[in-house]
This record gives C-alpha cells, sequence and structure tokens, in this order.
C-alpha cells in the first residue's frame, strides 16, 4: 500500500531563518506530488506540483521555493521565511498517469509552522 | 480561472438532525471529489464522482453531481459529532492539464 510521510509535525523558525520540509512517498511510482499551504483551518492554496523529477511548476509568486530531487521526494524550501509563511503545509501525492482530473490527493499529515 | 464556492461557511447543528452543503461554479468540471479534513489532520478522501447527475451514497452521507456538471451538493442524514470536520470540494478541470481546484471548505460542528 502507498504511504506519505511529512515531517517535521510542528516547527517554530525565527523570521529570516531558512527552512526546508521534506515529503516522501512509498509504495508507488511516478507520483505527481504537490505542496499546499492551509491558513486558519480554510481552503487549500496550492504552492507547488510536481509531475516528474525536476519538474516544478509554481501556482503562487513568494517566498518558497519546492524540489524533487528523486522520483518520491518532495522538498518545500525558504532561504529567508517571513511572518506571512505562517501555516499549516500539506504535502500530497496522486496518480502520475491518466491527468490530474479524476485522480484522488492523498495528503499527509501536514507541517504547522509558525514564523516568531 | 476555475472557482468553486462553497456554502455555507460555518454550521453548527445538533445531533440528529439533516443538513446540506453546497459547491458552486459558473464552470464545467470533469469531476468533482469532495474531502473531509479534521484538526491538525490532512484531508481525506470521501467520494469521487464523475457524471452529470450521479448521486453516491456512503452511508448516512448523499454525494450528487449536478447534471451540467458545474455543481454538487453533499447531504448529512442524522448528524453525529464524528461527522465534525472541514469539508472541501475539489474539481477536476476539463483539460487535465492541471491540477485539481478546492472550495475553500464548509466548517461543520455537530453538538452532542
Amino acid at each position: 500500500s502507498q504511504t506519505i510521510h511529512q515531517w517535521p509535525a510542528t516547527l517554530v523558525q525565527p523570521v529570516g531563518s531558512p527552512l526546508s520540509l521534506e515529503c516522501t512517498v512509498e509504495g508507488t511510482s511516478n507520483p505527481n506530488l504537490y505542496w499546499y499551504r492551509q491558513a486558519a483551518g480554510r481552503g487549500l492554496q496550492l504552492l507547488f506540483y510536481s509531475v516528474g523529477i525536476g519538474q516544478i511548476s509554481s501556482e503562487v509568486p513568494q517566498n518558497l521555493s519546492a524540489s524533487r530531487p528523486q522520483d518520491r521526494q518532495f522538498i518545500l524550501s525558504s532561504k529567508k521565511l517571513l511572518l506571512s509563511d505562517s501555516g499549516f503545509y500539506l504535502c500530497a501525492w496522486s496518480r502520475g498517469v491518466g491527468g490530474f482530473q479524476n485522480s484522488p490527493l492523498h495528503f499527509g499529515n501536514g507541517t504547522r509552522l509558525t514564523v516568531t | 480561472t476555475q472557482l468553486l464556492e462553497q456554502s455555507p461557511q460555518f454550521l453548527s447543528i445538533q445531533e440528529g438532525e439533516n443538513l446540506t452543503v453546497y459547491c458552486n461554479s459558473s464552470s464545467v468540471f470533469s469531476s468533482l471529489q469532495w474531502y473531509r479534513q479534521e484538526p491538525g489532520e490532512g484531508p481525506v478522501l470521501l467520494v469521487t464522482v464523475v457524471t452529470g447527475g450521479e448521486v453516491k451514497k456512503l452511508k448516512r452521507l448523499t454525494f450528487q453531481f449536478g447534471d451540467a456538471r458545474k455543481d454538487s451538493s453533499l447531504h448529512i442524514t442524522a448528524a453525529q459529532p464524528g461527522d465534525t470536520g472541514l469539508y472541501l470540494c475539489a474539481g477536476g478541470p476539463l483539460s487535465g492539464n492541471t491540477p485539481l481546484v478546492f472550495g475553500k471548505g464548509t466548517r461543520l460542528s455537530v453538538i452532542a
């Protein structure tokens, strides 16, 4: 069966410090991978998605970047965090074949980031 | 840009009551997915509907996809405290070349 691991679960970082959040998927090959941010328990904002190694699509220009160094590894980074980067970050995967439209997303348990 | 509007944003009801939440758009989607999210966790898929007019049931939950594939509803019968959570709808763009579009969610609280 497929599993998704996301860590850390909670993170408190000072303004101006770097960030690295990691997500790995097991039990599937060539998945589509996603990073979402969720503010105050509301909707999901798509930050980045990737359809393959080294292929990153950015949805919202911001202080963050993403990388996919391996097929089932997705990393969210920042060189200098801002207060506005605080939020709940979710990694997800979906099957990489058949297009996006009917493939369900499988989410990790999220990282609660607080920038102080 | 395709948008999904969910209503109501917040809903607080007593255990045993029925409720309906809505997911509407002016755009046509190839499919509609519903997720439920509990605090501190990631969303979990409840159902996918793909055919206009389709109705799916999951125990006390009934999901319907509009005939024109622009809207969907979720009806819960005899709500229980375990139904509490954030309900998110997500639409699959017709092209299939871009990721799902999410609504902002309906936060449901069922009081015992």
